[in-house]
């Protein structure tokens, strides 16, 4: 079983900062996905990757497959960026299951 | 645009009640599951379904049971609650083809408290 750890647990920042989150898992995976979940529980699909790099935005995901990471980065951040950033991966082996994280809490302050 | 509803936003149960979560998706999706999320420990994956009729376990599936009668529902039954099911249950649908295949969309969950 995939083990996926994020990092960091929380981070709190100025708006306008540069916010870089990271993930990284033990096993290889066919994609990765990034998540955003708001108060109330909502969690929308920002990015699925399985190699490179994708931007939407002011988001960005890269994913490099040899070190087993990936990093969301979110540029000029602003206070409704605040939410919770979950990373998940679906493993190699054919199903659709996604193995998560337990998330990042990013606070942004005006 | 995809909508994934779930039957409840909020509900409160005794212990030993049966309780069922309902969740229902209006984009044709072969895919659904269920998962609860708890503090620390990430969402975790109940049961999913590929087909109607058809389930499989995912990775804490004891207590619960499943229902896919219909394509675009997928039932989730605690048979006897108990006051550690006390959690956010969520939904998820995936499509299998498409431009996005295996990207989940989520119910707005169901806050359960077993009293």
């Amino acid at each position: 079983k995939n083990e996926v750890e994020q990092s960091p647990q929380n981070l709190t920042a100025q708006e306008g900062e540069f916010i870089t989150i990271n993930c990284s898992y033990s096993v290889g995976i066919s994609a990765l996905h990034w998540l955003q979940q708001h108060p109330g529980g909502g969690i929308v699909s920002l990015f699925m990757l399985s190699s490179g790099k994708k931007k939407h935005g002011r988001l960005i995901a890269t994913i490099n497959i040899q070190e087993k990471h990936s990093s969301l980065h979110i540029t000029a951040s602003h206070p409704r960026d605040s939410a919770v950033y979950i990373c998940a991966v679906r493993d190699n082996f054919g199903n659709e299951k996604l193995t998560f994280g337990t998330g990042t809490r990013l606070t942004i302050i005006p | 645009d995809v909508k994934v509803t779930q039957s409840s936003r909020y509900l409160v149960k005794r212990t030993g009640e049966k309780v069922f979560l309902e969740c229902v998706q209006d984009m044709d999706h072969e895919n659904m599951f269920w998962y609860r999320q708890d503090p620390g420990l990430g969402l975790r994956l109940i049961y999913f379904s590929y087909d109607v009729k058809m389930k499989e376990k995912g990775d804490i599936p004891e207590g619960y049971s499943v229902s896919r009668e219909k394509k675009e529902r997928f039932s989730l039954i605690l048979e006897s609650a108990s006051t550690n099911q006390t959690s956010m249950y969520l939904c998820a649908s995936s499509p299998v083809l498409g431009p996005q295949p295996d990207t989940q969309y989520f119910g707005p969950g169901t806050r359960l408290t077993v009293l």
